[in-house]
């Protein structure tokens, strides 16, 4: 079974400053992707970024990146600039490769933008 | 292009009763996976369905059950319902069946269903 915690239920920051959310992972495969997804109160889930466990490279889009830790089975999301649209909830997700479309959510982190 | 479109967005029904929500995924896109979010659960998957056919379920009671139609529309239906169920129900579609190509899920507003 696969598992994702998120062990900061919320965190704050001030606008322009930079703050890292956690994520852990437990599973048994060796291939697999792994997601952070926002959701701002109007409920959409909206992709922020997303890291192919093959790769070694971060992943990075604009102001976001990723600190992935394979061995460690760590994934943490980096938002650098900080601004106050970032205010949402912030899941982490896994998914396994080519078993379709599932998602295995973490239980987010409440992040608020503080101006 | 349009996206995801859940109907309805709320929706309030007692106990006991029957609800169908439906979820017209984005043009093109032959996923649909559905996941009841809870303050006390989180997210969790119900069903995946690819090209009408339910490829993954989820740990969820047989009161749950879903359907897709040729057009990729789908719809989840939860029978005898409890106070339990209330919950916001978010659709995702994807483009492609194969978890990992083309894997960039979208997701819909949602419908919150409320039992009472």
């Amino acid at each position: 079974a696969q598992t994702v915690t998120q062990s900061q239920p919320e965190m704050s920051v001030q606008e322009a400053e930079t703050v890292t959310l956690s994520c852990t992972y437990d599973t048994s495969e060796s291939n697999y992707y792994l997601f952070w997804y926002k959701q701002p109160p109007s409920r959409q889930m909206i992709l922020v970024i997303r890291q192919e466990a093959y790769k070694q490279q971060n992943a990075t889009e604009n102001r976001f990146s990723v600190n992935f830790q394979k061995a460690a089975k760590s994934f943490s999301l980096k938002i650098s600039d900080s601004q106050l649209g970032d205010t949402a909830m912030y899941f982490c997700a896994f998914m396994k490769l080519d078993t379709g479309n599932q998602f295995y959510f973490g239980t987010g982190t409440s992040l608020t933008v503080i101006p | 292009k349009a996206g995801v479109t859940q109907t309805p967005r709320y929706l309030i029904k007692t106990r006991g009763q029957q609800v169908t929500l439906s979820c017209s995924p984005i043009s093109g896109h032959r996923s649909v996976s559905w996941y009841q979010q809870t303050p006390g659960q989180g997210l969790q998957f119900l069903f995946e369905y690819f090209s009408e056919t339910q490829r993954n379920k989820g740990n969820f009671p047989g009161r749950f059950s879903g359907r897709q139609f040729s057009n990729s529309r789908s719809e989840m239906n939860v029978s005898t319902l409890e106070l339990g169920d209330s919950a916001l129900y978010l659709c995702a579609s994807s483009l492609s069946g194969q978890g990992g190509l083309n894997t960039e899920a979208f997701f819909g507003q949602g419908t919150r269903l409320t039992v009472v």
